[in-house]
């Protein structure tokens, strides 16, 4: 059973670029998750992707946006970087029926720094 | 909107010593869950919580739910090296948004 895998691991960004982040689930899960986490703070919900539709957004802007693949990986796109934008990008794949009910397995995430 | 808030922030133990933190919601969740972030890695799920007053044990961990499923606690017996981390609580209300708090950052003095 392969668990959940983020790329890449580190990436650095200038203000006003954009950038994709990728996550592959765990075996067996169709819906994803994506959470930022500041230095020090817990993760924030993002949006969550559930059969390639959004199915539960967090308050964030509409820069951010994610899409889901038939094999239920997905991408995080964030547009006109910012430098609060900065942070660890947590992906988390779970058992269908959403994070609800099923516990979230996380990858390792990737650190975006933008500067 | 729901806010999930956790106490405290920072503990340094001694090893051996028992730490607990502390999880309120602002508002009645379906479950809870506990995570563990080890310094540098993800988090980790420990546990999930469904039930009003629900109490669940992993060794040496006891996670407990409250009455009112508006609060939640995690208390480490006898502490060991390996416990070192950040937990987190995470609440879910009554929908697919899971809230994290903002952790509780154990260090142990061996």
């Amino acid at each position: 059973e392969t668990g959940v895998t983020q790329s890449p691991t580190h990436l650095i960004k200038t203000r006003g670029q954009q950038v994709t982040l990728r996550c592959s689930s765990q075996s067996g899960h169709n819906t994803v998750s994506w959470y930022q986490q500041a230095l020090g703070q817990g993760p924030q919900f993002i949006f969550q992707y559930y059969r390639e539709e959004e199915n539960g957004r967090g308050n964030f802007p509409p820069r951010f946006s994610g899409l889901q693949f038939p094999n239920y990986s997905s991408e995080l796109n964030v547009n006109a970087l910012e430098l609060d934008d900065s942070a660890l990008y947590l992906c988390a794949s779970s058992l269908p029926g959403g994070s609800g009910n099923s516990p979230l397995h996380f990858g390792n995430g990737t650190r975006l720094t933008v500067t | 909107g729901q806010q999930v808030m956790q106490i405290p922030q920072y503990q340094h133990v001694q090893e051996g010593e028992d730490f607990t933190t502390y999880c309120n919601s602002s508002t009645t969740l379906s479950n809870i869950q506990w995570y563990k972030q080890r310094p540098g890695g993800h988090p980790v799920f420990l546990i999930q919580l469904v039930k009003s007053g629900e109490v669940k044990k992993q060794k040496r961990l006891t996670f407990q739910f409250g009455e009112a499923k508006k609060n939640s606690s995690l208390h480490i017996t006898a502490t060991q090296t390996t416990d070192v981390g950040t937990y987190f609580c995470a609440g879910m209300e009554y929908g697919n948004k899971l809230v994290f708090g903002a952790g509780t950052i154990l260090r142990v003095k061996s």
